[in-house]
């Protein structure tokens, strides 16, 4: 079993949807947790970290419960250019440990 | 500044061959990673580095892999007599150290086929 489950998509909806993403993650040692976005043949790139008490980044918004072991990710509004595949990151010692990620597309 | 750099970005070998990766991390950071990601799935972790020590390498798929890094700086993966199932885009991301926070660069990639 993956240490990082993701629902892996595709997700389509329409311009200015609002869309969420959840991801569950098997190690409770886990300390710190992340999302990552990454477009079509290109790397990853830190999207947003994740906090117990939440933390929002302009449309986004990252939520933690360490009780579940759940994460979820909330994008508003969406944008053309939100269309991605969003990586679910859990942290463990030194190794990021990621899902296999969620697809996304935006459409006009 | 500069970002994390990898070479080559292609590389098309036959299989059996040997080929070297190298990946060039942001100056001054001390922890520099691999991983893969093959076709359709997550990205993989391979080994670590902590300066020039590797303190886990359990990730590495055979003993046909192998990594080093010197000085702190550039690592070079090597894979030995390559098969197919190696084909991926291997990924090398560093980070300014060891934290409960630890925000990962990633470099380019280097995608890999193996004929």
């Amino acid at each position: 079993r993956k240490e990082v489950e993701q629902d892996p998509g595709p997700f389509n909806v329409p311009e200015g949807a609002t869309v969420a993403f959840n991801c569950t993650y098997s190690n409770s040692a886990s300390q710190s947790f992340f999302w990552y976005r990454q477009d079509c043949r290109k790397e990853p790139k830190l999207l947003m970290s994740v906090y117990s008490s939440g933390n929002e980044d302009g449309r986004f918004t990252a939520q933690l419960n360490r009780a579940s072991q759940y994460i979820s990710l909330l994008i508003r509004d969406s944008k053309l250019s939100d269309s991605a595949t969003y990586l679910c990151v859990a942290f463990s010692g030194y190794a990021l440990n990621f899902g296999k990620g969620t697809s996304l597309l935006v459409t006009p | 500044g500069a970002g994390v750099s990898q070479s080559p970005s292609n590389k098309v070998t036959e299989k059996g061959k040997d080929v070297e990766l190298r990946c060039d991390p942001i100056s001054g950071h001390t922890a520099l990673y691999w991983y893969r990601q093959s076709l359709g799935q997550g990205l993989e972790f391979l080994i670590y580095f902590q300066g020039n020590s590797a303190p886990d390498k359990s990730g590495l798929p055979s003993d046909r892999f192998s990594a080093e890094r010197t000085g702190g700086s550039v690592s070079t993966l090597t894979i030995q007599r390559t098969q197919q199932e190696d084909s991926a885009v291997y990924l090398c991301a560093s980070s300014p150290g060891r934290g409960t926070y630890n925000e990962q660069f990633f470099g380019p990639g280097t995608r890999l086929t193996v004929l």
